[in-house]
């Protein structure tokens, strides 16, 4: 299964409204990013977490990390009807080698 | 311009046919990596490379093939073995191999068999 779950699946907000995802996972890690996909696209990176740090932030970005729980959240303030896409999670473990493991992603929908 | 680029951008192919994706990248990446992703679903490891002249087999691997003759290029072949090979395919690399390295993604290849 894959090392990465993001909830929820799918989230849609009104613009100006701040949008939350959560990544859970289940072994160690060495980090976790959080990557973006518009539809039909390829994957663009957003921000990469540490696993000796708790909180990172990137413009309208915030991203959390607790290694004791294993998840991960996404906050994205102030959202705009440009942030619709869907957000995936990939973490880059001490177990199974150097692979970079995606989970299923989050559809995000801001209504403008 | 720096990038990834991947050709051609829709595929189609007749049951029993092999086809060869393209991945091109100018960013003097040692490791590229292709992967496929269905509908609503995350990324599945196909093929990956670390280092020219070398790769390794990712988590569905069967029915697929690669080669890594230079370092900019890494085309993905989706043989007659493969099953059920209509998806989309994306092609990423990474400065080195390194434990969950950033990835730069290419735009994709969608490949439908008819």
């Amino acid at each position: 299964s894959q090392q990465g779950e993001e909830d929820p699946q799918a989230l849609s907000i009104q613009e100006g409204e701040n949008a939350t995802m959560n990544c859970s996972y289940k072994t160690s890690i060495n980090n976790l990013q959080w990557y973006r996909q518009n539809s039909g696209r390829g994957l663009v990176h957003l921000i990469l977490i540490r696993s000796n740090e708790r909180e990172k932030h990137s413009g309208r970005l915030r991203v959390t990390l607790d290694t004791s729980k294993k998840s991960s959240s996404l906050l994205i303030t102030a959202s705009r009807a440009a942030d619709t896409a869907s957000y995936f999670c990939a973490t880059g473990g001490n177990t199974g080698g150097f692979k970079t493991i995606f989970g299923a992603g989050t559809r995000l929908f801001v209504k403008a | 311009d720096g990038g990834i680029t991947q050709s051609p951008k829709y595929l189609f192919r007749k049951e029993g046919q092999n086809v060869t994706l393209s991945c091109e990248q100018n960013l003097n990446h040692d490791a590229m990596y292709w992967y496929r992703q269905d509908p609503g679903q995350g990324l599945r490891l196909i093929y990956y490379s670390q280092i020219v002249n070398d790769f390794q087999k990712g988590d569905i691997a069967e029915g697929y093939s690669v080669s890594r003759e230079k370092k900019e290029s890494f085309p993905l072949t989706v043989t007659s073995a493969q099953k059920n090979p209509t998806a989309f395919y994306l092609c990423a690399s990474s400065i080195a191999g390194g434990i969950g390295d950033t990835q730069y993604f290419g735009p994709g290849t969608r490949l439908t068999v008819l």
